[in-house]
């Protein structure tokens, strides 16, 4: 079946602008991780979402940083005034339920920010 | 004192050879234990998953964990070129967030 997936693939944006990241977690899988990966470096948890509520968000870096999701579906992160150091890639994972360990990862979205 | 410690290689072997790979962690509160493989410009990829202390084989792959140590090995055998990734390790505690090393990059040359 289908995995999870990310667009944009890549987003180029000026420093200071607001970025949008979407992601489509796997049909069926309630809860949705957002991590960042910073070159060469493993992943940060963000924050992670069971349905359309948010129990941990203890790994966004800023208040610049906030995440909505839909029911059991797409979820969006959003970087507003981005600042050079936002630049990274942003992964998105789903799993069955909280109860869950396997975590499966979408492609990332490999954010610039000039 | 960071929470969880990977060598970053890169780590490279000849084709056949066994990869040995391995992570230390600090947090008692850790109860499951899995590694991922990422491609460059990819998504992780779940490799092995396990919760208790020892052995768990799947194919060419065998995931070892000691908890009284707070050390966990990835062994690859005979390794393929196909198999040169980087390779995290991930724990999660009891709640749902999952703690990664920074990963360690392998070469496995033909």
């Amino acid at each position: 079946g289908a995995g999870v997936s990310q667009s944009p693939s890549n987003k180029v944006t000026e420093k200071g602008k607001d970025v949008e990241l979407r992601c489509d977690p796997i049909s069926g899988h309630t809860a949705l991780y957002w991590y960042r990966q910073r070159l060469g470096q493993g992943l940060e948890f963000l924050i992670y979402f069971q349905g359309n509520s948010a129990p941990d968000k203890s790994g966004l870096p800023s208040d610049r940083f906030s995440a909505e999701r839909t029911g059991e579906s797409v979820s969006t992160l959003t970087i507003q005034r981005t600042q050079q150091e936002d630049s990274a890639v942003y992964l998105c994972a789903s799993s069955l339920g909280p109860s869950r360990n396997e975590q499966y990862f979408g492609p990332g979205t490999r954010l610039t920010v000039t | 004192q960071k929470e969880v410690e990977q060598d970053p290689g890169p780590l490279s072997v000849p084709e056949g050879a066994i990869v040995s790979l391995n992570c230390t962690y600090s947090n008692s509160a850790f109860q499951y234990f899995m590694w991922y493989r990422q491609y460059s410009r990819k998504g992780p990829e779940l490799l092995m998953y396990t919760y208790s202390s020892g052995n768990k084989e799947d194919g060419r792959f065998t995931a070892q964990v000691d908890k009284s140590s707070k050390y966990i090995s990835l062994f690859i055998r005979d390794s393929q070129p196909s198999d040169s990734a980087t390779y995290l390790c991930a724990f999660k505690a009891a709640g749902n967030k999952l703690t990664f090393g920074g990963g360690t990059r392998v070469l496995v040359k033909p």
